[in-house]
């Protein structure tokens, strides 16, 4: 099975611009989390995605903003871009049953605001 | 206000010398919490999941137990090639939404000279 998909891997964007990130989740998940990771806060959730629904939203401002398609694939969009973005953007896939299964996460993209 | 800590920051070991890390938790209703390893500029790869309190999981050299307010990943025999960063992961009962959401610790930077 092919793993959590993001792309690009490196992005480098100017301060106020705008960038969207994506996510092709394993084959069969269908819930799709982003994370955000800096040196000084490690990883902090987003938000989640299923069924093309956003069900849960993490604490950070609604400049970052997602969505997901119906093959489960999803995006995430930074706008107005600030330098404190800067960051290592993940992505997560899990098979959504009964039991609390565990998260699969991609390589990331890295996002460099200048 | 959910709580991991993680300890300690950073772990140096020499091949061979066993030790343990630490997980503790302050959180209302554990789910599930998670172990994962990340090497650098990577995505986190997941290694365990425990969901109950005397549960304990094993793989090659690394051992992963829990209690009723934290966890253990000891690691048994190291070998420079276990260098990485570990991270734990909880996932809390808020609601029916709440699966996709982990928080972590911040990590422990493990470095295990040959």
């Amino acid at each position: 099975k092919a793993g959590v998909t993001q792309t690009p891997r490196y992005l480098i964007k100017t301060r106020g611009q705008q960038v969207t990130l994506s996510c092709s989740p394993i084959s069969g998940h269908r819930s799709v989390s982003w994370y955000q990771q800096t040196p000084g806060q490690g990883l902090q959730f987003l938000f989640e995605y299923f069924s093309e629904t956003q069900r849960n939203k993490g604490n950070f401002p609604g400049r970052f903003s997602g969505r997901q398609f119906s093959n489960s694939r999803s995006e995430m969009n930074v706008s107005t871009l600030e330098l404190g973005d800067s960051a290592l953007y993940l992505c997560a896939s899990r098979e959504v049953t009964t039991m609390n299964t565990e998260a699969f996460f991609g390589q990331g993209t890295r996002l460099t605001v200048v | 206000e959910d709580q991991v800590t993680q300890s300690p920051e950073a772990l140096r070991l020499q091949e061979g010398e066993s030790s343990s890390l630490n997980c503790s938790y302050t959180v209302s209703g554990l789910r599930g919490l998670f172990w994962y390893r990340q090497d650098p500029g990577k995505g986190p790869e997941f290694l365990f999941t425990l969901y109950s309190a005397g549960e304990e999981k094993e793989k090659e050299r690394l051992k992963a137990t829990l209690t009723k307010k934290e966890s253990f990943l000891h690691i048994t025999a190291p070998k420079p090639e276990d260098s990485a960063t570990y991270l734990c992961a909880v996932n809390v009962a808020a609601g029916g939404t709440s699966y996709g959401k982990l928080t972590f610790g911040q990590g422990t930077i493990l470095t295990v000279h040959p």
